[in-house]
């Protein structure tokens, strides 16, 4: 079955440090999306990408970098200059056809320590 | 621009009662609606749709209409029971960007037995 897949389920990272958060997709979806969400909270829009090797900002994308070298991949790098990292990520991809929407990922909690 | 506006909660309710979950929009154009459905420390999941007016998105026992004349896309469940506790989203897709669907900002929904 096709899908998107979040990995690390549970990340910790110790302050300073940079972190890679993964989420690959096996949909041939044309774009995807990274979100953060607090607790309590909606949802944010950090960066997004509708074709291999473009991207681009999203509302919050300040303290994160992204990628997006192959279709099925748009890894996140939350850096050491985001000041409070610690947060719900979710992964999404759509076809780009207004009546698909999106297919998300099950999501990364990044904790700092 | 575009924007989605529901109905702020928490929701509590005891199993077996009605339940009403208020979304009401704002988009140019023609844009496709949509519920998502996100269980505690997972991603979101598409709960239903609808793509046109008047027409009705339906799953799990959960209902939605798409009112284009009331701009309203309310979500309506007959008989809840424990397991739909949750955060409900509505969200928009087309209007101004295809690749961007637009959010509201989560409604909790806790079903007490």
């Amino acid at each position: 079955d096709g899908g998107i897949t979040q990995s690390p389920k549970y990340l910790f990272r110790k302050e300073g440090q940079n972190v890679t958060l993964s989420c690959e997709q096996n949909l041939n979806h044309d774009a995807m999306y990274w979100y953060r969400q607090d607790p309590g909270q909606g949802l944010r829009l950090i960066y997004y990408s509708q074709i291999v090797n473009d991207f681009q900002k999203g509302d919050i994308a300040e303290g994160y970098s992204v990628s997006r070298e192959k279709k099925e991949s748009f890894p996140l790098t939350v850096t050491s200059a985001q000041k409070n990292p610690t947060a719900f990520y979710l992964c999404a991809s759509s076809s780009g056809r207004q009546r698909d929407g999106y297919t998300f990922g099950s999501g990364t909690r990044l904790t700092v320590v | 621009g575009d924007s989605v506006t529901q109905m702020e909660g928490p929701v509590t309710l005891s199993e077996e009662a009605f339940l009403t979950i208020n979304c009401t929009y704002t988009a140019t154009g023609y844009p496709s609606l949509f519920w998502y459905v996100q269980y505690p420390g997972e991603g979101l999941q598409l709960l239903l749709k609808a793509t046109k007016a008047d027409d009705k998105g339906s799953n799990k026992g959960f209902e939605a209409t798409y009112r284009k004349e009331t701009t309203s896309f309310h979500l309506e469940k007959g008989s809840v029971q424990v397991s739909d506790s949750a955060v409900y989203f509505c969200a928009l897709s087309g209007g101004g960007s295809n690749y961007k669907l637009t959010f509201g900002k989560g409604t909790l929904l806790t079903v007490n037995p």
